[in-house]
């Protein structure tokens, strides 16, 4: 099982919003995780989003519009990215990443698609 | 602006060396912790190596332990990454990553005969 799951794809509308999730494998701490978050478009270098961890331990990355933001579902042991007002520009490809046994782990990518 | 310039990707048999280069600028280079990422054709985002801001501590995906060697130069705000033994599968484009940053560019890696 991967350290990080995201779902393949995900579509919405614009305006909507997006709720992308970031599963850890079973036994991973996500209390103790600090998840990052990346967007991903084709032939642009990835675009660091913002990192999560807690309400007070977290990061919007310079110049990301506050639209973007993130939480964790403990429920789910999931971490979060909220993409609010969905725009056009905003269809991308999203990768999560945190830090797990000496080295930096990434999610599977999800591929949103804007409609 | 805070920013990342990487160097040296090349085409390159298999079996053999080469050795990326990253220049910082914009922040305090010697204050961060650093990273390599890369990105195989039309494949997701890969860790490849860390390195703490003194240099003390690295640590290596299992991929490329013992192929690898990560480096870094804060007098030179500069970030290096060794490959030797590369296989086809290390073909990609590689990041020089500060993980709280935008990244840069990156530099085309190509193993190929």
């Amino acid at each position: 099982q991967a350290v990080l799951t995201q779902p393949s794809s995900l579509s919405a509308s614009p305006g909507a919003s997006a709720r992308l999730t970031c599963t850890l494998r079973s036994g991973i701490n996500l209390d103790a995780c600090r998840i990052y978050w990346y967007q991903l478009k084709p032939g642009s270098p990835p675009q660091y989003l913002l990192r999560y961890k807690s309400d007070s331990d977290k990061q919007l990355g310079s110049g990301v519009p506050s639209r973007f933001s993130g939480s964790k579902d403990a429920s789910a042991n999931a971490g979060i990215l909220l993409i609010s007002g969905l725009q056009t520009e905003d269809e991308a490809d999203y990768y999560c990443m945190t830090w797990h046994s000496s080295a930096y782990v990434f999610g599977t990518g999800t591929k949103v698609t804007v409609l | 602006e805070e920013q990342v310039v990487e160097s040296g990707g090349d085409l390159v048999q298999p079996g053999g060396s080469l050795r990326l280069s990253c220049v910082a600028s914009g922040f305090t280079f010697s204050n961060y912790e650093m990273n390599w990422v890369r990105q195989a054709p039309g494949k997701g985002l890969e860790w490849v190596s860390y390195m703490t801001s003194s240099g003390s501590t690295r640590y290596y995906a299992d991929s490329v332990k013992g192929r690898f060697t990560i480096s870094r130069d804060n007098a030179k705000n500069s970030l290096y990454l060794q490959m030797n033994s590369l296989r086809a599968e290390d073909t990609a484009v590689y990041y020089c990553v500060r993980v709280d940053l935008s990244w840069g560019q990156g530099t085309l890696v190509t193993v190929s005969s």
